[in-house]
């Protein structure tokens, strides 16, 4: 069965610019949920997206908005970067967090964005 | 506030040397707490999953168990491929938490 993938793996952009990163779950999978991890905070939750729904979010302002459509597969938005956007973007799937063992999530490699 | 704290955060063992990493949380609710391992520019890769306090996991030289306040990730004789980060996570009403991990090397 073929993991979650992420694209790109990597991106450049400048301040203010904007970003749409792209994930597809397992096959299966109806949760996705992305984080930003960085070296001083580690791993932090995003938001979760299941059937096409947002249905969790974390403390990330606005500008970080996400869509999930009918085949699973996620898009990550960031408008208006910032320097402190640079981060890796991990995107994960699961069947469902509703429900055990369901929680299990599986993470895809990564997309390494840098804001110049 | 939930949280989720591992200790120590990094540590160096020599091949063979068998060492227990730390995960201490404070969360409301626990629905479950999970182990993962990450390798320098991949993803988590996922290791264990514990639900109740007591109960043990293991797989090959790692062994996780649970209590009601911490969950230890025994590692017997470990071997230089062993070396990683180690996240420590838990799963509240409505969201995942992670500790920012145990860099763990393994010196042959």
């Amino acid at each position: 069965k073929a993991g979650v993938t992420q694209t790109p793996r990597y991106l450049i952009k400048t301040r203010g610019q904007q970003v749409t990163l792209s994930c597809s779950p397992i096959s299966g999978h109806r949760s996705v949920s992305w984080y930003q991890q960085t070296p001083g905070q580690g791993l932090q939750f995003l938001f979760e997206y299941f059937s096409e729904t947002q249905r969790n979010k974390g403390n990330f302002p606005g500008r970080f908005s996400g869509r999930q459509f009918s085949n699973s597969r996620s898009e990550m938005n960031v408008s208006t970067l910032e320097l402190g956007d640079s981060a890796l973007y991990l995107c994960a799937s699961s069947l469902d967090w509703g429900q055990s063992p369901a929680y299990e999530q599986y993470f895809g490699p990564g997309t390494r964005l840098t804001v110049t | 506030e939930d949280q989720v704290t591992q200790s120590p955060e990094a540590l160096r063992l020599q091949e063979g040397e068998s060492s227990s990493l730390n995960c201490s949380y404070t969360v409301s609710g626990l629905r479950g707490l999970f182990w993962y391992r990450q390798d320098p520019g991949k993803g988590p890769e996922f290791l264990f999953t514990l639900y109740s306090a007591g109960e043990e996991k293991e797989k090959e030289r790692l062994k996780a168990t649970l209590t009601k306040k911490e969950s230890f990730l025994h590692i017997t004789a470990p071997k230089p491929e062993d070396s990683a980060t180690y996240l420590c996570a838990v799963l509240t009403g409505n969201q995942f938490y992670f500790g920012t991990g145990t860099s763990l090397t393994v010196i042959p």
